[in-house]
C-alpha cells in the first residue's frame, strides 16, 4: 500500500524527442506527488510536483499529468536535451506526515 | 543559502569502527531527514526529526543512532556496521509537509 510503482525502469530518447515515464500507486490517502532529477554523485533535486485536484501541471519543458480514478501519474519531458540524461524518482507522501516515498526510479538517456 | 551539506563525503570504516555523518542546513528548515541509497536504487527513508524530536524511524538498525543536536544540525552515528550497509547516505531538509525536500550530495560509505 505505502508502494509507488515505476516504469520503465530505464529509458533512450533521441535529442528532441519526448520522454514518458510513469508511475502507479494504490493508497488513496497519498496526496502530493513530486518528481526529483537525480545526476551521479548527487542528490536528487525537486523538478516539478502536483496535488490530485489538477490533471496537469506544467513548468517549462515538464509536465506532470495525472489520473485520480486510475491512481497514476506521468512525467513527460518534451524537447529532450543530452543534458536531461539522468535517474528519475517519482515520489508521493500524505498531507501532515513527513514521509516522502520514493519511486523505483527510471534512468533516462538522451543521445544527440 | 539553499544547500544541505553533508560530511565526509567519502567514508571507509571496519566492521568494529565507530564513526559519524554530519549534515548541516541554515534555511530554517524544521524536518530533517536520512535516507539510504544503494546503487541504481531510489532512497529508502531511514529517520526523520522534526522540531529536533524523532519522528519517524523506519525500524532503521541500533547500529545506526541519529542524532540532533539543534535545528540546523543532524547526525548519524554508525558502529559496528556490515558491508551490506555500504550506500550513499542522504541528507534532506524541508520546511512544510508538502514542501520541497533539499539534499545533501550525500556521504558515500563503503564498509570493510
Amino acid at each position: 500500500q505505502q508502494q509507488v510503482k515505476q516504469s520503465p525502469q530505464s529509458l533512450i530518447v533521441q535529442k528532441g524527442g519526448i520522454s514518458i515515464i510513469n508511475c502507479a500507486y494504490e493508497n488513496t490517502a497519498f496526496d502530493y506527488f513530486p518528481w526529483y532529477q537525480q545526476f551521479p554523485g548527487k542528490g536528487p533535486a525537486l523538478l516539478i510536483a502536483i496535488r490530485p485536484d489538477v490533471s496537469e501541471k506544467k513548468e517549462g519543458r515538464f509536465t506532470i499529468s495525472f489520473n485520480k480514478s486510475a491512481k497514476q501519474f506521468s512525467l513527460h519531458i518534451m524537447d529532450s536535451q543530452p543534458g536531461d540524461s539522468a535517474t528519475y524518482f517519482c515520489a508521493a507522501s500524505i498531507s501532515n506526515t513527513d514521509k516522502l516515498i520514493f519511486g523505483t526510479g527510471t534512468r533516462l538517456q538522451v543521445f544527440p | 543559502d539553499t544547500e544541505v551539506t553533508q560530511t565526509p563525503k567519502h567514508l571507509v570504516m571496519g566492521m568494529t569502527n565507530k564513526k559519524s555523518l554530519k549534515c548541516e542546513q541554515h534555511m530554517g528548515h524544521r524536518a530533517m531527514y536520512w535516507y539510504k541509497q544503494k546503487a541504481k536504487k531510489p532512497p529508502e527513508l531511514m529517520f526523520v526529526y522534526s522540531y529536533e524530536k524523532l519522528s519517524i524511524n523506519e525500524s532503521v538498525p541500533s547500529r545506526f543512532s541519529p542524532e540532533c543536536p539543534n535545528s540546523s544540525l543532524l547526525n548519524l552515528h554508525l558502529h559496528a556496521l556490515q558491508p551490506e550497509d555500504s550506500a550513499l547516505y542522504l541528507c534532506a531538509s524541508r520546511e512544510g509537509v508538502d514542501e520541497k525536500l533539499f539534499f545533501g550530495s550525500g556521504t558515500q560509505l563503503s564498509v570493510l
